[in-house]
This record gives C-alpha cells, structure tokens and sequence, in this order.
C-alpha cells in the first residue's frame, strides 16, 4: 500500500521569497502524484499533477514540482509567494487502484 | 459549469443519530469518491463509484455506507454516529475512474455532539 510523508508541518515565509514544500511516498508499483491546495473552510483544489512523462510539472498559480524516482520525492515549489499563498497545502498518491493517498498536510503561511 | 456540489454545508448531529450526505458530480463525470477528513489531517479515503458500482472502499466500519444513483449523483450514509465521525466529509469526481486527477466539492462539515 502506498504512503506519503510530507517533512514539513508548517512553512513559514515572507512575500515574494521562494517556498519548497516537500513529499516523499512509498510504493511498490508505478504511481500518480499530486499537490492540492485548501483554502480556510473550502474543499481541496487541484495545484499539478503527475501521470507521466517528463519529470518537471508546471501548474496553476506559478507552482511547480519535480518527480524523482529514484528518491521517491515530490516536492513542490515557487519561486515567489504572494499573501494568498496562504493554505494548506496536501501531497497525494494513487496506484492503479485509483484511490487517493494524502499526507498530513503542511501549512503555509505567508507574511508581508 | 457548475463544480461538485455537496449538501449540506454544515449540520450537526447527536450521537447515535443517522446522517446522508449528498454529492452531485461535474456534468459528464462518471465516478463518485468520498474522503473524511478530520481537523488537523490529510483526507482519508472512504469509497468510490464508478459507473454505480463500489469500486473500492477504505478502512472505514461498516455503519458508514454509500451508493451511486443512475445521474451519477451519491450519498454518503452514516449509522450509529459517534464523536470521533465528526470532520469534514468530502466528496470528488472524475470523468473516468481517477487517474486524471479528481475535483473535489467544498465539503461538508459534520458535528457529532
């Protein structure tokens, strides 16, 4: 069964700086990754994922992540946060069975 | 086009009650899942429809049900609530079975008391 472990339970940051959010999983078999992001009382909204191909994937709002194999990571990044980068933010997994498998989430709170 | 909707947004229930919880999928969107995702943690899987039959279902006991109606559209069932089912339950479609990547309703909030 798949798992994900996201390092980091809180991030803080000002305006403008970089963010790396990191993930690592653990499976045995092929995997989809994603990165969703919730906003205070909203449900989850997809930020990027990956199915295949190449290893760098660019998605809404100027996020980005890189898969690596070999060291069963997923990490998420951008290169300048702004105030409503503020969120929770959630790594998922799912294996052929289609079933999302989600860490425990890191916050990310951004301040001026 | 209208996302996932749920209903309702926020109830509240007195243990050992019953509660459903209603998902209405994207236009076109065949497959139904639910996630439970109390204060402080990462969803948890719960089940999922496809084309109106289980297609997986997560450690979850047996007072918690589910089913998948004829437009696509689902309910969540919960028996003999307890304190400890009181999260956010949130439902996703997909066009297919998932591996596109799912969209997720707002949620709805379930207080035990």
């Amino acid at each position: 069964a798949q798992s994900v472990t996201q390092l980091d339970s809180q991030v803080p940051v000002f305006e403008e700086a970089p963010v790396e959010l990191r993930c690592n999983y653990s499976s045995s078999v092929s995997v989809y990754l994603f990165w969703y992001v919730q906003y205070p009382n909203q449900g989850l909204q997809l930020l990027l994922k990956y199915l295949s191909g190449s290893t760098l994937v660019k998605g809404i709002n100027g996020f980005e992540a890189e898969f690596n194999k070999s060291q069963t990571s997923f990490h998420l990044r951008k290169p300048s946060v702004h105030i409503s980068d503020t969120a929770e933010y959630f790594c998922a997994v799912s294996e052929e069975d289609y079933k999302l498998s989600f860490g425990a989430g890191t916050t990310v709170t951004v301040r001026a | 086009d209208a996302g996932v909707t749920q209903s309702p947004t926020h109830l509240i229930k007195t243990r050992g009650q019953h509660v459903t919880l209603r998902c209405s999928p994207i236009s076109g969107h065949k497959s139904v899942s639910w996630y439970q995702q109390v204060l402080g943690q990462g969803p948890q899987f719960i089940f999922q429809y496809y084309e109106k039959e289980e297609r997986g279902r997560g450690n979850f006991p047996d007072r918690f049900s589910a089913r998948q109606f004829p437009n696509y559209s689902s309910e969540l069932n919960v028996n003999a609530l307890l304190l400890g089912d009181s999260a956010l339950y949130l439902c996703a479609s997909s066009l297919n079975r998932g591996n596109y990547g799912y969209t997720f309703g707002s949620g709805t909030r379930l207080t035990v008391v």
